[in-house]
């Protein structure tokens, strides 16, 4: 167990729809990543958070947005969904704002969209 | 750009074989990290093990081990011996030692380790 939660483990919804993902750091952790798994982009970074604030962007999708709470929890938020969003959606933390530190990875949310 | 290639897509062994991943790099930088990441069958990606590109020096842990070649831009993953639980994808990172550049990953390789 790494110490970084996501909810919901797994979630079904429909073309257009909105969907929020929530990751809860490891304790002590500044940093959030945000990561989208699929089968033939295989792993992506998507955006950095370090204490609040965005540290770097990946090819997010417009329609993707994400924000880290004062309380150091991140929310990711999808919307106006295509079929091709459908993907494992992974959080990682870390200590520091290095990219280079260790990344604790959660248990990922696995998003299809129907 | 930066990039990293696991030309291996899938491998398959028998328990207590050797097995080798391959994983090379492209960057323009002078110095940077690699990393190794496991994903067993659970889905959670862990951390194996990160290498500055200024220390050439193989690293062994237990039934691992790692050669990172500058010449060959090579940072190639053994496990001696596998088991069972080695089963998984493995996925090799490129990232920086300063700045916000995001790790890129490689496709991984998927290890199938048959009792």
């Amino acid at each position: 167990d790494s110490g970084v939660t996501q909810t919901p483990k797994h979630l079904i919804t429909a073309t257009g729809q909105r969907v929020t993902l929530r990751c809860s750091p490891r304790s002590g952790d500044l940093s959030v990543y945000w990561y989208q798994q699929s089968l033939d982009q295989g792993l992506q970074f998507l955006i950095h958070y370090y204490n609040g604030e965005e540290r770097a962007k990946g090819n997010i999708l417009e329609r993707f947005s994400a924000q880290q709470f004062p309380d150091l929890h991140s929310e990711l938020n999808l919307s106006s969904l295509e079929l091709g969003d459908s993907a494992l959606y992974f959080c990682a933390s870390s200590q520091g704002q290095g990219v280079y530190n260790e990344q604790f990875f959660g248990p990922g949310t696995r998003l299809t969209v129907l | 750009a930066q990039k990293v290639t696991q030309a291996q897509t899938e491998i398959s062994v028998v328990e207590k074989e050797d097995v080798t991943l391959d994983c090379v790099y492209e960057t323009r930088d002078t110095t940077y990290y690699l990393f190794w990441y496991k994903q067993p069958p659970s889905g959670e990606l862990v951390f194996l093990i990160r290498r500055n590109s200024f220390d050439e020096q193989n690293e062994i842990s237990g039934r691992y081990s790692w050669n990172f070649q500058k010449s060959t831009s090579s940072f190639n993953f053994t496990i001696t011996a596998s088991q069972v639980v080695d089963s998984a994808v493995y996925f090799c990172a490129l990232g920086p030692v300063s700045g916000n550049t995001p790790l890129v990953f490689g496709k991984g390789t998927r290890l199938s380790v048959i009792a």
